[in-house]
């Protein structure tokens, strides 16, 4: 029943480490996206897909790398993870046409050591 | 770029009374949609009401409606009959055709018995 799923919801690893988190919808929404939540719970988009192709790349580092094997998956890896990569990633979708409200994840709180 | 804001980082209310969030956007869009988000503890991001720029009805969501300002640049919610379910994190967002979502700062609010 869950419309967008993110695993895994807790990550707790070193510095250094490569980790990914993986983000899958069955809405059949077109457009994907990820999010990051700082402790301040600031929302900064990072990611958008759609149908499988990069339409925003906001200023990441590029440690951070969307994959997206279809268009009901996107998923993100980071490399050399760094202390200042702790916050809680969401993922997202949308439909085309409309109002294009997004519908989240539950979020994978990520925390760096 | 678009910027949201909301002036309001903590605000409380009683059960069973009304309570408004205030929201301010800027944006040199005409056509652009307006969103307020819920997250509670739960960390769940949760859609609450949406407005369309082009119409000047204020949207209604059973006990959440908006008063929308355009010329003012305002996008207020209130909330009637609050309920204890209703403690949450707010987030008033702005969407354009770039098929961006603009987070504002969030506003926490306590709903006590």
């Amino acid at each position: 029943d869950t419309a967008v799923s993110q695993t895994p919801k807790y990550l707790v690893t070193q510095m250094g480490n490569d980790k990914s988190i993986k983000c899958e919808q069955n809405l059949g929404h077109d457009t994907m996206y990820w999010y990051k939540q700082d402790s301040k719970k600031f929302l900064k988009i990072m990611f958008s897909y759609n149908n499988k192709e990069l339409i925003i790349n906001e200023t990441v580092p590029n440690r951070f790398s969307p994959k997206s094997p279809d268009k009901a998956h996107l998923n993100l890896h980071i490399n050399s993870l760094e202390l200042g990569d702790s916050a809680v990633y969401f993922c997202a979708s949308s439909r085309p046409g409309g109002p294009r409200a997004q519908y989240f994840g539950p979020g994978t709180r990520l925390l760096v050591l | 770029a678009q910027t949201v804001t909301q002036s309001q980082p903590e605000m409380s209310v009683q059960e069973a009374e009304t309570v408004t969030l205030s929201c301010t956007y800027d944006t040199s869009e005409s056509n652009y949609y307006l969103f307020w988000y819920k997250q509670p503890p739960s960390r769940q991001m949760i859609l609450v009401i949406r407005q369309e720029a082009y119409k000047q009805q204020n949207a209604t969501e059973n006990r959440f409606s908006v008063n929308f300002q355009k010329a003012a640049k305002s996008f207020s919610l209130k909330i009637s009959d609050s309920q204890l379910g209703d403690t949450a994190m707010y987030f008033c967002v702005s969407y354009n055709a770039g098929n961006m979502l603009t987070f504002g700062g969030g506003t926490r609010l306590m709903v006590k018995p």
